[in-house]
């Protein structure tokens, strides 16, 4: 298995661009997420999804899009970027589990996104 | 709501000494807890969790952690500090909604010295 893939690694962007980060799992997990990661602040939830044609917000949505046509691919979509989305993103996928057993998220290596 | 706070945002021990990373939670039952480990421009990688099973939970490279619910704790504990051990360490609560939305504390950045 390759797990949880992400690409790119790296991009530069200029404020107003538009782009999509790609995520790809062969886990057949059901749940699907995207955070970014900003010094200080841990990992922040942007968009989550919990099934193919199923997605639903995070904490930290504006700016961001996604869609879920199939349960392997999960990708985000910048509609214009923004220097305040200079961040680290990662994706991550999961079994469903229950209340007080939840199973363990496996997260991608991360894309590093700089927008000047 | 539930919370996750790390009392520490830096440690640094020696090589060869005990590390402790404290970290404690709000949430009105028992929720999932776990950390996770980053070695600098990586991803997150699982070293332990607890699901309402045994309160003292091993991981994986040495590091334990144990769940007390009358604190509300879950600290995490190895013996003997390695230099690969060097990381930011994440302490994670799956939260209360049907979906089991984590909760991620700020982190722990370790520094181990020779």
């Amino acid at each position: 298995n390759a797990g949880v893939t992400q690409t790119p690694k790296f991009q530069v962007l200029k404020t107003g661009q538009s782009m999509t980060l790609q995520c790809a799992q062969d886990m057949n997990h059901e749940y699907m997420s995207w955070y970014r990661q900003d010094p200080g602040m841990g990992l922040r939830l942007i968009h989550y999804s919990v099934g193919a044609g199923i997605t639903d917000q995070g904490e930290v949505p504006n700016g961001y899009n996604v869609s879920r046509s199939t349960t392997e691919d999960f990708p985000l979509r910048l509609l214009s970027a923004a220097p305040s989305q200079t961040s680290v993103y990662f994706c991550a996928s999961r079994l469903a589990g229950v209340r007080g057993a939840y199973n363990e998220q496996f997260f991608g290596p991360g894309t590093r996104l700089t927008v000047l | 709501a539930q919370s996750v706070t790390q009392l520490d945002s830096h440690v640094s021990v020696s090589e060869g000494t005990p590390v402790l990373l404290r970290c404690n939670y709000s949430s009105s039952y028992s929720p999932s807890l776990f950390w996770y480990v980053q070695h600098p421009n990586k991803g997150l990688q699982l070293l332990l969790k607890y699901t309402s099973a045994a309160t003292l939970v091993k991981g994986i490279n040495g590091f334990e952690a144990e769940f007390k619910k009358s604190e509300t704790s879950f600290h995490l504990t190895k013996p003997s500090a390695h230099m690969s051990d060097a990381a930011e360490y994440f302490c994670v609560a799956a939260g209360s909604d049907s979906w089991g939305k984590l909760q991620f504390g700020a982190g722990t950045q370790v520094v181990v010295t020779p």
